[in-house]
């Protein structure tokens, strides 16, 4: 039982490269989510998605797309990377089905945009 | 939205201490966990509490939803309770909606 997997845990794009964060929980949980943590800024949420085949808007979506492939996997793409896109990202699961909110984390990505 | 106000900003220890952090948030929840992120990274949900007291060994949280604030208690504290710990909220039931305080930056010291 992994809990929430994502990956890379690291990556370094230049201005305009893309790329895709790839997430995946085993909990069964219904939601899923994309955080962005800056110093002095606190977590701020960008996309998430309440069940299968739906996605929202956070705080932040401005430069990013999400899917939601299956319950499972939940992935952020950056289509053209920006150095303000430098921060550390975190996905996290939430709600099995009559259950509570409850927030769990994966890892982490360290992403740096030179 | 609601504001979420956690203090002290920061916090050193000696090994073996006790310590209560405390998060304030301006209006009515029905969410609020305690998270601790350790010197890592890694995000750990130490409990969901919008209401009412848990323990989890030397960790245990109270929340008084009516004055509107939320105490996490660490006892005989490790060096590995180090990192930041974090109280979030939400009016609603759902994840989806929670504010994350700045966090509460403890270092305890062997």
């Amino acid at each position: 039982n992994a809990g929430v997997t994502q990956t890379p845990k690291f990556q370094v794009l230049k201005t305009g490269q893309s790329m895709t964060l790839q997430c995946a929980q085993d909990m069964n949980h219904n939601s899923m989510y994309w955080y962005r943590q800056d110093p002095g800024m606190g977590l701020r949420l960008i996309y998430y998605s309440a069940s299968e085949g739906t996605t929202d808007k956070g705080e932040v979506p401005n430069g990013y797309n999400v899917s939601r492939l299956n319950k499972r996997e939940f992935s952020l793409r950056l289509e053209s990377a920006a150095p303000s896109q430098t921060s550390v990202y975190f996905c996290a699961s939430s709600g099995q089905k009559g259950g509570n909110e409850k927030l769990f984390f994966g890892s982490g990505t360290q992403l740096s945009v030179l | 939205g609601i504001q979420v106000e956690q203090s002290p900003p920061d916090l050193i220890l000696q090994e073996g201490a006790n310590s209560t952090l405390r998060c304030n948030f301006s209006d009515s929840v029905n969410n609020l966990q305690w998270f601790h992120q350790n010197p890592w990274g890694q995000l750990i949900n130490l409990f969901y509490i919008p209401s009412g007291t848990k323990q989890n060994g030397r960790l245990s949280a109270t929340t008084v939803a009516t004055e509107r604030y939320s105490l996490l208690y660490i006892s005989s504290s490790q060096t590995t309770d180090s990192g930041v710990y974090f109280c979030a909220v939400a009016a609603s039931g759902s994840a989806r909606q929670l504010t994350f305080g700045s966090g509460t930056q403890l270092t305890v010291l062997p």
